[in-house]
């Protein structure tokens, strides 16, 4: 059962535009990512919020912006996209806890195509 | 720094047969560790999860895995597998610390044939 949303599935763009996907969670989960998954199924992490805060924000572009709302939804804006942008951008939640590690509930991914 | 290591790129196996997947992590520390699959056109799914206690943990779909800390591995296992099992399986390890999320290996994908 999905919980976690993401809009839109697909995206093909031009180069130099600017895009924006979005991801909601009804999990009632605080603290939410952005991964980025390459064409070769390579997994990276590029930011994550916990409510509302950014706490982790890897080496990525500067074209790349996070945007968090509310707890519950966490946006990506990628400003003047290049063709190297061009992957699936999985969002994904969890429920910190301070006596161990979270388990993440992916969205279905954005899938990204640069032209 | 953190690592998983997949050394497996794909795996074929005929219906029925046991699936071994192989997962090896670098951490100075106990990790916690997790096996994702992720099949087309979707997101990753947690098959499992170890945090500690019983080093064979047990998971969806009959998977399980054993943890073990002198061969820091955490290899996946199923008995009897199906052609529905063709999938790319991600093992990961978390440090627990605070919003960090999780460093994943590359990935094995999985072909059941018939």
């Amino acid at each position: 059962e999905t919980a976690v949303f993401q809009t839109p599935n697909y995206h093909v763009t031009q180069v130099g535009n600017e895009v924006s996907f979005n991801c909601k969670q009804t999990l009632g989960h605080d603290t939410m990512y952005w991964y980025k998954q390459d064409s070769k199924k390579l997994l990276k992490i590029m930011f994550s919020y916990n409510n509302k805060q950014l706490i982790v924000n890897e080496t990525v572009p500067r074209r790349f912006s996070p945007q968090s709302s509310d707890k519950a939804h966490l946006n990506l804006r990628i400003k003047s996209v290049e063709p190297e942008d061009s992957a699936v951008y999985l969002c994904a939640s969890s429920f910190y806890r301070d006596w161990g590690a979270e388990t993440l509930y992916f969205g279905s991914g954005t899938r990204l195509t640069v032209l | 720094a953190q690592s998983v290591t997949q050394p497996d790129a794909r795996v074929t196996v005929s219906e029925g047969a046991s699936l071994q997947l192989r997962c090896k992590y670098s951490y100075s520390a106990t990790p916690y560790l997790f096996w994702y699959v992720q099949y087309p056109r979707q997101g990753l799914q947690l098959l499992l999860k170890y945090y500690s206690g019983d080093p064979v943990v047990q998971g969806v779909n009959s998977f399980e895995a054993e943890f073990s800390k002198s061969n820091s591995s955490f290899h996946l296992q199923k008995a009897s597998v199906h052609w529905s099992d063709s999938a790319v399986y991600f093992c990961a390890l978390s440090m627990g610390d605070y919003a960090q999320g999780l460093t994943f290996g590359l990935g094995t994908r999985v072909s059941v044939f018939p």
